[in-house]
């Protein structure tokens, strides 16, 4: 059972267009990355948020984590081709977790000229 | 960050045999972990290998099938046994280096199995 679920799970759109990917659970997570992948790549880290209700932007990205530490969300501003690939949120539990990373369902942007 | 190298890149191998995939990081690591990941869909983790003792499997994965080997704080190697049609997936190593669980990735390997 996958406990964090993205939407939409795809998305196509044109250069300059804006978008945001959801990423809900119903269970708490002490920090929460995303990642960016692209085709024949392993996923990159992008940024961490750690605080409920903690905003962080890199560029034309803003990322949000919500106030109780559930849900996040990625908004990317007048996005650009170079934005394709699969955008994957991954949560770190609280306690118990082993340093383990809980994945996201998945994302795939495509962006077209 | 850290810089980490998989081997191989990718391979096509027939049903019956097994492939053994290298991981290896530029840096002394305590933890790595194995993923599996179909194209284009979430990754999925198979163990935890932590140098010094036995890997720690996630539900649905077992040492007789998936052997890990961690001889040292820079590298790991995954191997996938008998293997089936099934298995054919992309297979990435991660490295764990701060306090927040932060990972990073090898650039996988793609298996296809015949």
């Amino acid at each position: 059972t996958q406990l964090l679920e993205q939407s939409p799970q795809f998305l196509s759109i044109q250069e300059g267009e804006n978008l945001t990917v959801y990423c809900n659970s119903s269970s708490v997570f002490s920090s929460l990355q995303w990642y960016r992948q692209e085709p024949g790549e392993g996923p990159v880290l992008l940024v961490t948020v750690v605080t409920g209700g903690e905003v962080k932007k890199l560029k034309r990205l803003t990322f949000q984590f919500g106030d109780a530490r559930k849900d996040s969300s990625l908004h990317i501003t007048a996005a650009q081709p170079g934005d394709t690939g699969l955008y994957l949120c991954a949560g770190a539990k609280v306690t118990g977790g082993g340093n383990k990373l809980t994945f996201g369902t998945g994302t795939q942007l495509k962006v077209e000229l | 960050s850290a810089v980490i190298s998989q081997k191989p890149s990718r391979d096509i191998c027939q049903r019956g045999t097994s492939l053994t995939i290298q991981c290896q990081v530029d840096s002394q690591v305590t933890m790595m972990f194995w993923y599996r990941q179909q194209p284009g869909q979430s990754l999925t983790l198979i163990a935890t290998a932590n140098q010094g003792s036995e890997a720690t499997y996630e539900s649905g994965f077992v040492i007789d099938k998936f052997p890990i080997s961690r001889p040292n704080l820079t590298f790991s190697t995954l191997t996938v046994s008998n293997m089936s049609p099934e298995d054919s997936s992309i297979y990435l190593c991660s490295v764990a280096l701060t306090t927040r669980n932060e990972q990073f990735f090898g650039p996988g390997t793609r298996l296809t199995v015949l």
